[in-house]
């Protein structure tokens, strides 16, 4: 069965305290890595995706990186508005063109002023 | 321009109730999807529709039933609720195929007493 763990659970940083989050998969046929931000009382919001291992992408003050077995999402210099959830998604083909994610729990992030 | 709405927002009723959930997206995708986020914040796939059509229908009580009227809709209605059905429902969309990102709704929190 399809399994993404998160970990930590939660994290709590002060301003300017760079750090990472990591999301763990073990999916067969994986056709992307997804990472969304996920505010108190919102829907997700998107942040990344990431196809292929040693794939890197960045926004701002955070970078999301991919290997064969997890991905990261690192956070340099954060900002009290970076506090939110922060989920991690993989993506695979549930017959013909048609695809879904299976979400982990998620990490929630507190930046302390 | 809000892409992807639902409503209501807040959904109070009593065990044994039915009720609907709407969801409208302007975004002209192809695909909508139906997402449940316990109290774990654990948010979990019920249903996807591709131009009004079920593709995705994962382990769900036959209680809850999608409609798409039209491929811009997706309506959640919930037959006989049970206090295990509270939860916030989240509606999405996205272009059909692996490449493109889901946009998430503001979610309806129900609460069944």
């Amino acid at each position: 069965e399809d399994q993404v763990t998160q970990s930590p659970e939660a994290l709590r940083l002060q301003e300017g305290e760079s750090s990472s989050l990591n999301c763990s998969y073990t999916v067969s046929g994986l056709r992307g890595l997804f990472w969304y931000r996920q505010d108190p009382g919102k829907g997700p919001e998107f942040l990344f995706t990431l196809y292929s291992a040693g794939e890197e992408k960045e926004k701002e003050r955070l970078k999301a990186t991919l290997t064969k077995k997890e991905s990261f999402l690192h956070i340099t210099a954060p900002k009290p508005e970076d506090s939110a959830t922060y989920l991690c998604a993989t993506k695979k083909n549930s017959g013909g063109s048609n695809y879904k994610l299976t979400f982990g729990k998620g990490t929630l992030l507190t930046v302390n002023p | 321009d809000t892409a992807v709405s639902q409503t209501p927002k807040y959904l109070v009723t009593q065990m044994g109730n039915d009720k609907s959930i709407k969801c409208e997206q302007n975004l002209g995708h192809d695909t909508m999807y139906w997402y449940k986020q316990d109290s774990k914040k654990f948010l979990k796939i019920m249903f996807s529709y591709n131009n009004k059509e079920l593709i995705i229908n994962e382990t769900v009580p036959n209680r809850f039933s999608p409609k798409s009227p039209d491929k811009a809709h997706l309506n959640l209605h919930i037959n006989s609720l049970e206090l295990g059905d509270s939860a916030v429902y989240f509606c999405a969309s996205s272009e059909q195929g692996s490449y493109n990102e889901q946009f998430f709704g503001p979610g309806t929190r129900l609460t069944v007493l």
